[in-house]
């Protein structure tokens, strides 16, 4: 069983559907992160928490909303996404504090 | 602002070393990584240096820092086709411990020729 698992691995939406991303960490962590990675771009941090909690929100839109119901799992939610929208969106975890950061395999999304 | 820079794309022969070059802008950074992105896949932390390190050697990698110059690099011996990948440098750019918030390059593609 890997370390961060996310599911589903391809996803493909409609602009006026809403999907949920989900991750899991098996590592004991206590941090919970969302990457964005986008074609010819460097991966941008979108949220993260620690101990459930929210600590950080870079500027993304609200039609990202994360959801941290406990220190091993993650979601991000999606409503009325924008085709730019379409990358692929990467869960990591640490231990908070000087720990480097373990990713899931990402979901591919697709916004039509 | 923090900004990593990278080159996009490095072609070796299987064998040779590959050398991969990062410069990075913040000098309070604690830490810089090297993660592996294999098609398909999510970023594997291949390595990392803690900034008052000017070198570590793991195995067939070795890394080296200049804090002064703030370049790190990456070197690969004896290169070998599962090395090809994508390679991201990354750093924790205000040295606050909190690792998760990293900086990363574009990548540098690793094309690994038999």
């Amino acid at each position: 069983e890997t370390g961060v698992t996310q599911t589903p691995r391809h996803l493909v939406m409609g602009m006026t559907n809403k999907k949920s991303l989900k991750c899991e960490q098996h590592l004991g962590h206590n941090a919970m992160y969302w990457y964005k990675q986008s074609a010819k771009k460097p991966l941008e941090l979108m949220f993260v928490y620690n101990f459930k909690e929210q600590t950080e929100n870079n500027s993304v839109p609200s039609r990202f909303s994360p959801e941290c119901p406990n220190s091993s799992h993650l979601f991000l939610h999606l409503h009325t996404l924008q085709p730019e929208d379409s990358a692929l969106y990467l869960c990591a975890s640490s231990q908070e504090g000087d720990s480097p950061l373990h990713f899931g395999n990402g979901t591919r999304l697709t916004v039509t | 602002g923090e900004d990593v820079e990278q080159s996009l794309f490095l072609s070796v022969r299987e064998g040779d070393s590959s050398v991969i070059n990062c410069t990075y802008t913040d000098s309070s950074s604690t830490y810089l990584y090297w993660y592996k992105q294999e098609p398909g896949a999510g970023l594997q932390l291949l390595t990392y240096i803690f900034s008052n390190m000017d070198m570590k050697q793991d195995q067939r990698l070795t890394v080296l820092l200049n804090k002064k110059d703030k370049h790190l690099s990456l070197r690969i011996a004896d290169t070998q086709t599962g090395d090809s990948a994508i390679y991201f440098c990354a750093e924790s750019p205000d040295g606050s411990g909190n690792t998760g918030k990293l900086i990363f390059g574009q990548g540098t593609t690793l094309q690994v020729k038999p």
